[in-house]
């Protein structure tokens, strides 16, 4: 069964308000929880890597306070776009690190649409 | 449903040596795939993006093909350095993101 969900699959809102996308981890605690996104026809790219009781490290490019990454508890972390514009229409996945070299447990996305 | 498969498992090959890492896929319906690399402790790395209308892309050392049809990427790496050691995720799009088992490299020096 899945070991990562993600709450909404699909959502869409009006320009200007805040979305806010769930990531929880369905087995064992999360230390280490990871956000991508990809635009239409382009690379999946990590947005953030979100740690358990501490600030969440943003890539190059990617804005702190426009993606808000809340990581409160060790199965939850929380992604809110803020003031959403057309241009953050974008498929947003989260992954539970699993430590080493397995790989990534991966959720099963989220659709922003934001008109 | 789309099952990603990769094989090997883990491979460990000498410095220098050429290696092909495979993908196969059960849906030819995508819109694109994608591989990865993954470091521990790390997000995903993207390495290469080949679009369904696309045979191939490179990169560096790094070439990727696509055999749609036949549901089957390859992931070529020449001249393989001790820093190529990661785990290689392929995944494809759908109508969501199916990610494979990945394959675990190990480059000995």
């Amino acid at each position: 069964g899945a070991v990562v969900s993600q709450h909404p699959s699909r959502v869409i809102c009006k320009s200007g308000t805040s979305v806010k996308i769930e990531c929880r981890s369905l087995d064992f605690q999360a230390t280490t929880m990871f956000w991508y996104r990809q635009f239409p026809k382009q690379s999946l790219m990590l947005m953030a890597t979100s740690n358990e009781g501490s600030k969440a490290t943003y890539e190059q490019g990617v804005e702190k306070d426009k993606f808000l990454i809340n990581h409160a508890s060790l199965t939850l972390s929380t992604l809110t776009v803020t003031s959403a514009h057309p241009e953050d229409s974008s498929f947003y996945i989260c992954s539970k690190d699993r430590g080493g070299y397995d790989t990534q447990y991966f959720g099963p996305g989220t659709r922003l649409t934001v008109l | 449903k789309q099952e990603v498969t990769q094989i090997p498992a883990a491979l460990s090959v000498p410095e220098g040596e050429n290696l092909v890492l495979n993908c196969s896929f059960t849906d030819s319906a995508i819109y694109n795939l994608q591989w990865f690399r993954q470091d521990p402790g790390k997000g995903l790395t993207s390495l290469l993006l080949i679009q369904s209308s696309q045979r191939e892309q490179t990169s560096g050392r790094l070439n990727a093909s696509l055999d749609k049809s036949s549901g089957r990427s390859t992931l070529y790496i020449a001249a393989s350095q001790p820093g190529d050691s990661a785990t290689y995720l392929c995944a494809v799009m759908g109508d969501q993101f199916y990610f494979g088992t990945g394959t675990s490299l190990t480059v000995i020096p």
